[in-house]
């Protein structure tokens, strides 16, 4: 079955550093997602991007974020200026809008500010 | 606005009993939900889900939920409970009346299974 992939697995980076996590949706799909789970709370919600732009983004995802699709099969979420409070898992989705599939999930970017 | 909400943190079962856990919404119009598991350092895989037909849904590692709309309910289930069921469960709405879409998740249910 096809995946999400999510590069890297874990990044460690320092504060107000740019991080970049990298996503490949699967292939057929057009609407990709970011979303965030802190440790031990709930999957939010960042930001879904179709046809090459965003379509929704929700408080969250401020100005120091930014997604891009730079070729035809990656997905990038990028962290300008990080925060202590950016460390977070970072999940990576996509889906086919109205098919009956669900939205799948990539396993993630543990990101850890120090 | 539409919510979903899990109201139990965690579950506690035996292997081989049944397993529930609970999850309500509140949306205006036809409610899409859907049923997520995560397990440790992983991503969010899909169970199962209710578009709309029979109020009891099949899915995935002998998973159902039954969707009751005058209890605006769809409590997952399993008639018997494994070790490996253990794990983080999340409940989900996409936007009213799309069964795509960003997706609104409960807190999350933690699931822990004794020998």
């Amino acid at each position: 079955e096809p995946e999400v992939t999510q590069t890297p697995s874990h990044q460690v980076t320092q504060m107000g550093q740019e991080v970049i996590l990298r996503c490949v949706p699967i292939s057929n799909h057009l609407y990709f997602y970011w979303y965030r789970q802190i440790l031990g709370q709930k999957v939010e919600f960042l930001v879904s991007f179709y046809n090459n732009e965003i379509s929704e983004k929700s408080e969250i995802f401020d100005d120091q974020f930014s997604v891009e699709r730079p070729d035809g099969s990656n997905f990038t979420l990028k962290i300008r200026s990080t925060k202590l409070e950016d460390s977070a898992m970072y999940f990576c989705a996509s889906d086919y809008p109205g098919g009956n599939q669900p939205q799948h999930f990539g396993d993630g970017t543990r990101l850890s500010i120090l | 606005a539409q919510s979903v909400a899990q109201p139990e943190d965690q579950v506690n079962v035996a292997e081989g009993n049944p397993l529930t856990v609970k999850c309500t919404y509140s949306v205006s119009g036809n409610p899409y939900l859907f049923w997520y598991v995560q397990y440790p350092n992983r991503g969010l895989q899909f169970l199962l889900k209710y578009i709309t037909g029979d109020n009891l849904v099949k899915g995935s590692y002998g998973f159902e939920a039954e969707f009751n709309k005058s209890q605006t309910s769809f409590h997952l289930k399993k008639p018997s409970a494994l070790v490996s069921d253990s794990a983080l469960y999340f409940c989900a709405l996409p936007p009213p009346n799309d069964s795509w879409g960003k997706l609104q998740f409960g807190a999350g249910t933690q699931v822990v299974v004794t020998p």
